[in-house]
């Protein structure tokens, strides 16, 4: 069964501030991996999605890599927002899987203060 | 984009009544939906699978019952929680694939129940 963990659990840091959020995973056969935003209360916010094929995906000021290999992905925040605070869920989906189900981590919950 | 539309957002009621929660493909096609629960801090835990025009595939430990899936049409699926307790309070959130495999997931924005 695929396990995904993401370290830190919480991270709180000024304003200005680049940020790696990191997330494991124990089975490297996968699919995709995804990165996800979600803000108190509210749904989930897709942010990117890297390909089992990929080694990185990038959007503004996020950037997101992935190691299958290892079983790693980093999220990458450069200069840091407050409007960037949130919880940052990582999901996997597993390869050789028809129904597509995702595999969520923990989530790191970010605070980031003028 | 794709997007992914549920409600209610919030619901409250009274135990003993039941709750109906929709999630609704706006511009896609989902063969496929997924339920999801998640506690206060916790992450997401998948509830079932939901595919349109056959039975929901319920995960292990989860009531098929309590919680009834319907995927009526290409575009909607729906949630029912039967004979609602205080402990099904939770934050209930839909998403869907667009299409091939290698799409990403779109979330629904989520329903906060509270049942009192």
């Amino acid at each position: 069964k695929q396990e995904v963990t993401q370290i830190p659990a919480a991270l709180s840091v000024p304003e200005g501030e680049n940020l790696v959020l990191n997330c494991s995973f124990t089975d490297s056969a996968i699919y995709n991996l995804q990165w996800f935003r979600q803000d108190p209360g509210k749904g989930l916010t897709s942010l990117l999605l890297i390909q089992s094929s990929q080694r990185e995906q990038t959007s503004g000021r996020l950037n997101a890599s992935l190691d299958k290999s290892s079983g790693r992905s980093t999220l990458y925040i450069a200069a840091s927002q407050p409007g960037d605070s949130a919880t940052y869920l990582c999901a996997v989906r597993p390869g050789g899987s028809t129904l597509g189900r995702l595999y969520f981590g923990r989530g790191t919950q970010l605070t980031v203060w003028p | 984009g794709a997007v992914v539309s549920q409600h209610p957002s919030r619901v409250i009621c009274k135990s003993g009544t039941s709750v109906k929660i929709e999630c609704r493909s706006l511009d896609f096609q989902a063969t496929t939906m997924f339920w999801y629960r998640q506690f206060p801090k916790q992450s997401l835990m998948l509830m079932a699978t939901s595919n349109e025009g056959s039975k929901a595939t319920y995960e292990q430990g989860v009531e098929k019952d309590k919680f009834l899936i319907n995927h009526a049409s290409l575009t909607l699926s729906t949630l029912t929680v039967t004979s609602a307790h205080p402990e099904d309070s939770s934050f209930y959130i839909c998403s869907a694939r667009r299409g091939q495999v290698n799409y990403g997931y779109t979330f629904g924005s989520g329903t906060r129940l509270t049942v009192v």
